[in-house]
């Protein structure tokens, strides 16, 4: 079946980088854009950025832009996320989620908690 | 940046009855509005997009409505498994720009 799955939460000191990774299966990996989404404990969603399996390009919110890497690796199905200078404020749960055309995102990772904590 | 307003924050209701929340937008975003449902710990899941097309799955008592800046989603006959909190998004700006979320709770 068409799932997202993401790798397991991280624990990470002010000013690292973490990694986060999405395998996609059961559909074509390089049709469909993959974006990154964050939600802070009782705070709604809010989308970061996104990249094009299919042709390696990506947009970053202005927000994150700079500290934001997406890659792919097209052999694995699997997207990856390098958010780096983490500080409290980017204590959140990560979500890479499929968009439907430049639409809705009808799949979603089941999240990857990070903390950052010194 | 376009702004998403959800009304109300929270509402208590009952099994069975009829139920609508409202999202508006700061700005005109034609039809390009979807509603996720959020249950605790989990990821949302997509209920509604182009405001008013049922996703594939989803049960036939969530249905949306509204155009431009006003939009609705309704729940015509709460059940047990509706108790969770539903999202707004726009995707007319490309930043995909979520509402601050309402949260349905049992009566």
């Amino acid at each position: 079946q068409v799932q997202l799955v993401q790798s397991g939460a991280e624990v990470k000191k002010p000013g690292a980088s973490v990694k986060i990774s999405c395998k996609a299966s059961g559909y074509d990996f390089s049709n469909y854009a993959i974006h990154w989404v964050r939600q802070a404990p009782g705070q709604r969603p809010e989308w970061m950025g996104w990249i094009n399996p299919g042709h390696d390009n990506t947009i970053y919110s202005k927000k994150f832009q700079g500290r934001l890497t997406f890659t792919r690796d097209t052999s694995a199905t699997t997207v990856y996320m390098d958010f780096s200078s983490l500080t409290s404020e980017d204590m959140a749960v990560y979500y890479c989620a499929r968009v439907r055309g430049s639409d809705s995102f009808d799949m979603w990772g089941q999240g990857t908690m990070v903390t950052v904590s010194s | 940046d376009i702004r998403m307003t959800q009304s109300p924050s929270t509402l208590s209701a009952f099994v069975g009855d009829r139920v609508i929340i409202t999202c508006r937008a700061s700005q005109s975003i034609s039809r390009s509005l979807a509603w996720y449902q959020q249950k605790p710990g989990k990821a949302p899941t997509l209920l509604i997009y182009r405001a008013s097309t049922l996703e594939s799955g989803v049960p036939s008592r969530f249905s949306g409505g509204g155009s431009g800046t006003e939009f609705t989603l309704t729940i015509s006959s709460l059940q047990p498994d509706d108790f969770a909190i539903y999202f707004c998004q726009e995707y007319y700006s490309y930043s995909w720009t979520f509402g601050q979320g309402t949260k349905v709770e049992i009566k």
